[in-house]
C-alpha cells in the first residue's frame, strides 16, 4: 500500500462548477500538506500549504486537513478553463529533512 | 527573476551512455531536490541536498550520481547502469531552514528519452 493515495481520474467538470481533490495517506507523523498544480510538460507549481489540520483559503482555492481521517482536499470555485492541469498533493513529517512523499496526481479537466 | 531553470528541455541519449542534466536555482535555497516522474507513479525522489558539499540518496538513486559543489547548482548524471532512465526529470529547491522549509520550488523539468 502506497504512502500517499490520490485517485488519478481523469476528472471532467462545467465551468463554474466546484472541484473537490482529495488524498488519502497512513503515515500519522505527516503534518506538513501541500497541494501542487502541473500543467502538462511542466514543473509542478506550489498552490497551497498548510501545517497540522485545520482549513486555509487563497482566492478560489480552499486546503482542508483532517489528521483524524488522514485526509486532505483541495477546493476549487468557480473553476476555470485554467484551472485544467494535474494537481498533486505532498506531504512531509518533521524528520529535519525535508522529504516529500507525492500523490500521484488527479488529472483536472474544465469544460468551457 | 527568480527561479529555478533545467537544460536541456529535451534530451535524448544512446543506450549505455551517461548524461548530465543541469539545475541552476537563484533563490538563495539552501537544499536542492532530484525527482523522477513517470506516468502512474508520481514523483520519485532520487537524491537530495541540504547544504553544499553534502547530498544524501533518496528512494530511487540507484544508476544516478550528483554532486552540490555551489549553492546553486546541483547537476544530475543518469550513468548506463540505471535501467530504465526514460522519464521526466524534475529539479526543485526549499529554503532549507524556517517555517515554509518543506515548500519545495519546481524548475520546468527535462525529458530523457533514451534509446
Amino acid at each position: 500500500q502506497k504512502e500517499v493515495e490520490q485517485d488519478p481520474g481523469p476528472l471532467s467538470v462545467p465551468e463554474g462548477a466546484i472541484v473537490s481533490l482529495n488524498c488519502t495517506y497512513s503515515n500519522s507523523a505527516f503534518q506538513y500538506f501541500m497541494w501542487y498544480r502541473q500543467y502538462s510538460r511542466k514543473g509542478p507549481e506550489l498552490l497551497m500549504y498548510t501545517y497540522s489540520s485545520g482549513n486555509k483559503e487563497d482566492g478560489r482555492f480552499t486546503a482542508q486537513v483532517d489528521k483524524s481521517s488522514k485526509y486532505i482536499s483541495l477546493f476549487i470555485r468557480d473553476s476555470q478553463p485554467s484551472d485544467s492541469a494535474t494537481y498533486l498533493c505532498a506531504m512531509s513529517a518533521n524528520f529535519g529533512n525535508e522529504k516529500l512523499t507525492f500523490g500521484t496526481g488527479t488529472r483536472l479537466t474544465i469544460i468551457p | 527573476d527568480g527561479g529555478i531553470t533545467q537544460s536541456p528541455k529535451y534530451l535524448f541519449r544512446k543506450e549505455g551512455q551517461n548524461v548530465t542534466l543541469s539545475c541552476e536555482q537563484n533563490l538563495n535555497h539552501d537544499a536542492m531536490y532530484w525527482y523522477r516522474q513517470d506516468p502512474g507513479q508520481g514523483l520519485r525522489l532520487i537524491y537530495y541536498s541540504q547544504i553544499v558539499n553534502d547530498f544524501q540518496k533518496g528512494d530511487i538513486a540507484e544508476g544516478y550520481s550528483v554532486s552540490r559543489e555551489k549553492k546553486e547548482s546541483f547537476p544530475l548524471t543518469v550513468t548506463s547502469a540505471q535501467k530504465n532512465p526514460t522519464a521526466f526529470y524534475l529539479c526543485a529547491s526549499s529554503a532549507g531552514r524556517g517555517g515554509r522549509r518543506y515548500e519545495q520550488y519546481f524548475g520546468p523539468g527535462t525529458r530523457l528519452t533514451v534509446t
